[in-house]
């Protein structure tokens, strides 16, 4: 069974930089048929997608955000991790980390959540 | 990007109920579409994929049907833990998904 646990503070200050790891158990980043990615929700936007990492290393992110938002993959833990740079109040958000199927075209595995608020 | 409207934006219903909630894509997703279920204070999981393609270990009484722009989740027989909120999501683009904006099912 996949699991996922999202980590990082719960607070960040205004201008500065999110920064959550996601650890992944039961699964391999290293597995051709899957990708992995990060969602946010708010209860005005609702659900956003940030963005998705592939094991290629080919990358998509969400062009709201791009310009903010880095991504990378650390095999040897097993780990992948978001960054968000220059944050404001918008982006004050449950942060989700996920699994994405190939094979099924969807998002099969998601982590407990993560609530992040900017302010000072 | 693609938009995902879904209507209505909350129902009621009973335990045994069947409910059926609609979500259209702003242009053709072909059968690009997955459903999600999401608890309070949960994480969303997937109920259906690829339109119509029951996700495993979900009840069979969840099922979905559609393609193009217009899809539908129907849920038979409504159970006590059926009460949640459902989220449809397209994956047709792959640079820029996009979910709709949920439907929750209330008693």
């Amino acid at each position: 069974q996949v699991q996922l646990q999202e980590s990082g503070p719960g607070q960040v200050k205004p201008s500065e930089t999110l920064s959550l790891t996601c650890t992944v158990s039961g699964g391999s980043l290293s597995d051709s048929n899957s990708f992995w990615g990060w969602i946010r929700q708010t209860p005005g936007k609702g659900l956003e997608w940030i963005g998705a990492i592939y094991y290629s290393g080919n990358k998509y992110f969400n062009p709201s955000i791009q310009s903010r938002v880095s991504a990378s993959l650390d095999t040897s833990k097993n780990q992948f991790s978001l960054r968000l740079t220059s944050v404001t109040a918008a982006d004050t958000a449950m942060y989700f980390c996920l699994r994405g199927s190939y094979k099924l075209g969807a998002f099969d595995y998601w982590g407990q959540g993560v609530l992040v608020t900017v302010s000072s | 990007d693609i938009q995902m409207t879904q209507s209505p934006t909350s129902l009621s219903a009973s335990v045994g109920d069947t409910v059926t909630i609609t979500c259209r894509a702003s242009q053709t997703i072909s059968s690009f579409l997955n459903w999600y279920q999401q608890r309070p204070g949960k994480a969303p999981t997937l109920v259906i994929y690829a339109a119509s393609s029951l996700q495993s270990g979900v009840p069979s009484r969840f099922s979905g049907s559609g393609s193009g722009t217009e899809f539908t989740l129907t849920i038979s027989s409504l159970q006590p833990e059926d009460f949640a909120t459902y989220f449809c999501q397209q994956s047709y683009s792959t640079s820029m998904y996009t979910f709709g904006q949920g439907t929750k099912v209330e008693i």
